[in-house]
């Protein structure tokens, strides 16, 4: 099965900089690459993804990209701000309804 | 839009007893998941429904973890009986299903401790 690892597990960056947290995968079937963020007592929630037929995707100050070559992706922040504190995931599925294999996830504080 | 609801928030229950959760997809979604998130890791598939048919339970205790998903909309997950090891968030999630409705929007969990 597939198998999804994620680094660093804790990332500390002052406000206003950029953050940056890799993923990679170890199924070539793979090719729904969504990222969640979880703050304390709540569900992981969406912030962006991307399918393997695109290389980088934008939302404002998030970005994806993706290496379907080496099997790996990465989240960036920029521009960061106290409430991008929370653990972030990465996961993959084949798509479709199909279940998600998740990181062990990164803790992201921002310090003042 | 309301999202997907769960209950109870918190149980806290001794091993050997069982205990069930419930999970409200969001109207529409065909599909619906239960996951298993150990404090520390990230979520990891049990199970998930498509309507009312199981699609994939792999992951699934059978020997203690039951669930159903009756009529293709709510769904309860039972443990019996319960060990230590099973203490946990137990997220439900829902989506569409299809290629462009792949999206899986999370409920708020059920924080069980097992003592």
């Amino acid at each position: 099965g597939e198998n999804v690892e994620q680094h660093p597990s804790t990332l500390s960056v002052q406000e206003g900089d950029s953050a940056v947290i890799k993923c990679t995968y170890s199924d070539s079937a793979s090719n729904y690459f969504p990222w969640y963020k979880q703050e304390l007592g709540k569900g992981p929630q969406l912030i962006i993804d991307i399918r393997s037929n695109v290389g980088e995707k934008k939302d404002q100050r998030i970005a994806v990209t993706l290496n379907k070559t080496a099997k790996h992706f990465s989240l960036h922040i920029t521009e960061t701000q106290p409430e991008d504190s929370a653990v972030y995931f990465c996961a993959a599925s084949e798509g479709g309804a199909d279940g998600l294999t998740f990181g062990k996830g990164t803790h992201l504080i921002i310090q003042p | 839009e309301a999202g997907v609801a769960q209950s109870p928030r918190y149980k806290i229950i001794e091993k050997r007893q069982s205990v069930a959760f419930w999970c409200n997809p969001i109207s529409g979604h065909a599909t619906l998941y239960w996951y298993q998130q150990i404090l520390g890791q990230g979520p990891k598939l049990l199970i998930q429904f498509q309507n009312n048919g199981v699609v994939d339970d792999s992951q699934l205790p059978k020997d203690r973890f039951s669930a159903e998903r009756l009529k293709g909309v709510d769904s309860t997950l039972k443990i019996q009986p319960a060990k230590l090891e099973d203490s946990a968030v137990y997220l439900c999630a829902s989506s569409l299903g299809d290629t462009w409705g792949e999206t899986q929007y999370f409920g708020p969990g059920t924080r069980l401790l097992v003592l």
